[in-house]
């Protein structure tokens, strides 16, 4: 158990939808990073968040946002869903900028 | 620019020695990730290199880093059939880079009996 807790586990919906996935870092981590796991495009960074504030953003789509929450918990909102946004979704966590991630079990996406 | 790279499958018996490799492009890595996927699970941490390190034991696991060739290696001894999973490597940027993760395509590792 890494200690970061992702929520919902699975997920099902459809296209044009909007969902929010759900991430508990481990206790005392300051950042959370989230990344995007599928087939074709293997594991990609989207965005990482240190204690409130947007530290870097990789490969994240217009129509998906994110924010990290004064507890430190953090939201990964998709919007305007498309079949390809199907894909694992993690999030990690961290102490610091220098210590190791930690990820979640992930949410799996399914879009029909 | 940022890739990583490994081969996409490895077999080996049972009680053999596994040795997984990965090579990686940025000069400017801080540290170096191993990675395990079990089916249907998350990404569990493994072992890290920090990059100006040339080895690293723990248990049945050795890194071997040679940063000159920028190649990094996973030797697992003694696999056992649980050992099989996919195997990530990945590297982490400075941190002007965003300190992000690129990793590689995975190592499906397949233990024979």
């Amino acid at each position: 158990d890494s200690g970061v807790t992702q929520t919902p586990k699975h997920l099902i919906t459809a296209t044009g939808q909007r969902v929010t996935l759900r991430c508990s870092p481990r206790s005392g981590d300051l950042s959370v990073y989230w990344y995007q796991q599928s087939l074709d495009q293997g594991l990609q960074f989207l965005i990482q968040y240190y204690n409130g504030e947007e530290r870097a953003k990789g490969n994240i789509l217009e129509r998906f946002s994110a924010q990290q929450f004064p507890d430190l918990h953090s939201e990964l909102n998709l919007s305007s869903l498309e079949l390809g946004d199907s894909a694992l979704y993690f999030c990690a966590s961290s102490l610091g900028r220098d210590q190791p991630q930690h990820f979640g079990d992930g949410t799996r996406l399914s879009i029909l | 620019g940022e890739d990583v790279e490994q081969s996409l499958f490895l077999s080996v018996r049972e009680g053999d020695s596994s040795v997984i490799n990965c090579t990686y492009t940025d000069s400017s890595s801080t540290y170096l990730y191993w990675y395990k996927q079990e089916p249907g699970a998350g990404l569990q941490l493994l072992t890290y290199i920090f990059s100006n390190m040339d080895m690293k034991q723990d248990q049945r696991l050795t890194v071997l880093l040679n940063k000159k060739d920028k190649h990094l290696s996973l030797r697992i001894a003694d696999t056992q059939t649980g050992d099989s999973a996919i195997y990530f490597c990945a590297e982490r940027l400075s941190y002007n880079q965003g300190g992000k993760l690129i990793f590689g395509q995975g190592t499906e590792l397949s233990v024979k009996p």
